[in-house]
């Protein structure tokens, strides 16, 4: 399996506080990604990340903010959370190579409530 | 845009064979995931499908019709351990190498 953490796993938090999750591997891969996951939508990017300080936004970023600093650290930043925010997080891994299409490898994922 | 279809849900007897079958629309595609997500957990990789053709790997087996925008998991033997959502996801050529899910199919093994 793909060294990949994410922390918290679970979290609780109130409507308009700020939120950090952390995404954090040991594979020295060069692309991050976070997306949610919720009931009826299936996974959806957030933002993406290809390399140290290099972020683009995926399909909802709205809302969400990302930073890069170091090749196994990938954080997401929910400025304000709102309650459409309540979703399950989950961090992804990739290296670009010729073969298996650049398979994906998913952290455990974090479960985040905003009351 | 982007449109990939597959059934909400689907059961299926141990020892029996099932076809999840996935549909898609997409400008560049690439090749076709299918990944594994039993509930509670992260997905898990299944097979990588970018040429036309059957694909096998144990008991389960992919298939791909770039022609036709179609794709099927076949698992064989079923096991009550396959109780799981299985996610189809395209991929489009450039870039990034951008991935687009599905919304998961459930597959609830019975007895």
């Amino acid at each position: 399996d793909a060294g990949i953490t994410q922390s918290p796993r679970h979290k609780v938090t109130e409507t308009g506080t700020p939120v950090t999750l952390r995404c954090h591997q040991t594979e020295n891969h060069r692309y991050m990604y976070w997306y949610r996951q919720d009931p009826g939508h299936g996974l959806r990017l957030i933002h993406y990340s290809y390399g140290v300080k290099d972020t683009d936004k995926g399909e909802v970023s709205d809302g969400y903010s990302v930073s890069r600093s170091k090749t196994e650290d990938f954080l997401l930043t929910l400025e304000s959370a709102t309650s459409s925010q309540t979703s399950v997080y989950f961090c992804a891994i990739s290296e670009p190579t010729s073969e298996e299409g650049n398979e994906q490898f998913f952290g455990p994922g974090t479960r985040l409530t905003v009351l | 845009g982007q449109n990939i279809d597959q059934p909400t849900e689907m059961t299926a007897t141990e020892g029996a064979i099932v076809q999840i079958n996935c549909t898609y629309q997409t400008s560049g595609f690439n090749g076709l995931f299918w990944y594994q997500q039993h509930a509670g957990e992260a997905p898990t990789f299944l097979s990588y499908n970018v040429l036309d053709g059957l694909e096998e790997k144990g008991r389960f087996s992919s298939f791909l019709s770039r022609s036709k925008g179609y794709s099927y998991l076949l698992l064989k033997e079923l096991q009550m351990k396959d109780s799981a959502s299985y996610l189809c996801a395209v991929t489009q050529a450039g870039g990034y190498q951008k991935v687009t899910f599905g919304t998961g199919t459930k597959l609830q093994v019975i007895p």
